[in-house]
Order: structure tokens, then sequence, then C-alpha cells
């Protein structure tokens, strides 16, 4: 079964300082890569979806994947406040029509 | 915006007890998922639906049983509540086609006592 590992389990950053997470999956064939945003006991919400090797942006949020080092990064430009969350890593496969999560990094954004 | 409403938003129950949580979708998706969320263990799948009429087992089904329905519709059951049972249950809804993005509720916080 498909393992999803995030890292670190929490991280504090200053405003403006750039924020990296990590994720790490087991299983290559996978398809789909997103980035969720919980705000506490909130529902999640997107914030970038990556399918191919590269990167993608959407916004301040910057989704780096490369699939032969099975590792997938979530990069936040100029963090603020209220950035201040936990980041869930997704990763589907279509083949069994699965989406699994990791355990979720806690950002914490100090002004 | 896709819109997923859960019901209740908070509920106490105590053990041996019948809960029922609801989970309603307007964005005609195929798909909907029950996951429970608890510290150290991230979201974990419970049941899950491909369209009214079915359900599946997730990772964790022991102890609950889901019902769709509807297209719009998907309840989780715990038909005999336990303490372990207490956490926080999200609902999402998704399209069946390209696995892409999930629609979350606000979660239902649940207490067995």
């Amino acid at each position: 079964q498909q393992k999803v590992q995030q890292s670190p389990e929490s991280l504090t950053v200053s405003e403006g300082a750039m924020a990296s997470l990590n994720c790490t999956f087991s299983d290559g064939t996978s398809n789909n890569f997103r980035w969720y945003r919980q705000h506490s006991a909130k529902g999640l919400e997107v914030l970038v979806s990556i399918f191919s090797d590269g990167e993608k942006e959407e916004g301040r949020f910057t989704a780096h994947l490369n699939r032969a080092n099975l590792h997938v990064s979530l990069h936040i430009r100029e963090p603020q406040p209220s950035d201040s969350a936990v980041y869930l890593c997704a990763v589907s496969m279509i083949s069994n029509n699965r989406i699994f999560f990791g355990d979720g990094t806690q950002l914490v954004v100090k002004p | 915006e896709a819109a997923v409403t859960q019901s209740p938003r908070n509920k106490v129950a105590v053990t041996g007890g019948k809960v029922t949580l609801s989970c309603n979708q307007t964005n005609n998706h195929n798909n909907m998922y029950w996951y429970r969320q608890d510290t150290g263990h991230g979201l974990r799948l419970i049941h899950y639906s491909y369209g009214a009429g079915s359900t599946e087992k997730g990772d964790i089904p022991d102890g609950y049983k889901a019902s769709r329905p509807s297209q719009e519709n998907f309840s989780l059951i715990l038909e005999l509540a336990t303490p372990s049972q207490t956490s926080v249950y999200f609902c999402a809804s998704g399209d069946a086609v390209s696995n892409e993005r999930l629609f979350f509720g606000h979660g239902t916080k649940l207490s067995v006592l």
C-alpha cells in the first residue's frame, strides 16, 4: 500500500522567510499530487496540484515533483502569519482510484 | 465553487449509542469519502462511494457503516459508538474521471463518552 511521509512534523519560520515542506511516497506509479492546507479543525483547501515532474506555481505556493526520487515538496514564498496551518500532502493513484494523505506538517509563521 | 456540507458540526454521544453523520454535496461528484483525523494519524479513510447505491470499505472500516442513498448524500453510521471513535470526521467529494482534487466539508467533532 502507498505510504506517504511528510517532514518536518512542525516548522516555525519568520514572516517573509521561505518555508519548505517535504513529502515522500513509496509507489512510483502514483499519478497526481496535491498540497492541502488546513486551518485548525476546519476543512481542507487545495493549494497546488502537480501531475508531472518539475515545478508548478500557484501564487506564493510552488510544488516541485521528482518521481525518480519519490519526492514532492511545497515552497511558500513570503509566508504570513495567516499561513500558519497544517499542510497535508496527498498522493493519488488512478490504478486503484485511491488517495493517500501524509500526516501533515504544522507550520507556524511568526510576525 | 463546490460545496460539501456536514451535519452536525459537533456531537456528543454515549457509549453503545447510535450515531449518524450526514454529508451533502452540490457538485454532482460521483465519488464521496469519509475520513477521520486523529493526532499522529493524519487522515484515514473509513468508507467511500463511487455513486448512489455504492459503498466501499476504506482502510479502517471496522465499527462503521456507510450509506449513499443519492448522488448528493453520503452518511456514516456508528451503530454502537465506542470512546475510541472520538475523533474529527471529514466528508469529501471528488470527480471520478481523473482522481482530481477533493472538496472537503468543515468536519464533525464527535465525542463518545
